[in-house]
């Protein structure tokens, strides 16, 4: 039972233009969300975070939306540069991020200049 | 920031070896850490919960006498792999957080590749 869903594998952008990346989850209790970025041989690294009380957290370039009556989030990049090619993932937890988390399977970003 | 080290990151051995991978939390205190496991193309899943001083927490399905899990310190957890069979070839990754920042997510590792022949 995937209970965070990445519909899209990958995803290619023109450089300077938007990327947006989406998540779905089914389970309700899901409070807080996350969104990490991952080169290869590497460990995810942490991007940005949203808690279900807020519809929208912006850092820099990055921005999650977060539309709990659809159980869905997404992440804008703008303007998407070479350097943000990796592979995204979300992921979701029950207890405010302090506990487990449920990934995504991720969604592969490809920045082409 | 914080920095979570993991070692080694790329382990190649013969089936029936048992495999030791640590995971330190370099500038923080870490009461509890996560052990997650990824195959190719696949989400990260959560393994098993590490707590310091006492026994981890294993997620279900995940064998506890299969994947030993060690939290001897505050900076330190270890993962062994018991007697590794070609399935048990993965990526591991561990994750931490910084619980005296309760606005600090978990900061993962680079992961060990594990390669069983």
């Amino acid at each position: 039972d995937q209970q965070v869903k990445q519909n899209s594998p990958s995803l290619s952008v023109q450089e300077g233009r938007i990327s947006i990346l989406n998540c779905d989850y089914t389970n309700s209790m899901f409070d807080y969300f996350l969104w990490y970025k991952k080169y290869p041989a590497e460990g995810p690294t942490f991007l940005i975070s949203i808690s279900s009380i807020k519809d929208k957290n912006e850092d820099g370039r990055f921005t999650v939306f977060l539309n709990k009556s659809a159980k869905h989030l997404s992440l804008h990049i703008v303007p998407s540069q070479p350097g943000d090619s990796a592979v995204y993932f979300c992921a979701a937890s029950a207890d405010q991020g302090a506990q487990k988390l449920v990934f995504g399977q991720g969604t592969r970003l490809t920045i082409n200049p | 920031g914080a920095v979570v080290s993991q070692h080694p990151s790329r382990v190649i051995c013969k089936s029936g070896t048992s495999v030791k991978i640590e995971c330190r939390s370099l500038d923080f205190q870490a009461t509890t850490m996560f052990w997650y496991r990824q195959f190719p193309k696949q989400s990260l899943m959560l393994m098993a919960t590490s707590n310091e001083g006492s026994k981890a927490t294993y997620e279900q399905g995940v064998e506890k006498d299969k994947f030993l899990i060690n939290h001897a310190s505050l900076t330190l957890s270890t993962l062994t792999v018991t007697s590794a069979h070609p399935e048990d070839s993965s990526f591991y990754i561990c994750s931490a957080r910084d619980w005296t920042r309760g606005d600090q997510p978990q900061h993962f590792g680079d992961g060990t590749r594990l390669s069983i022949l």
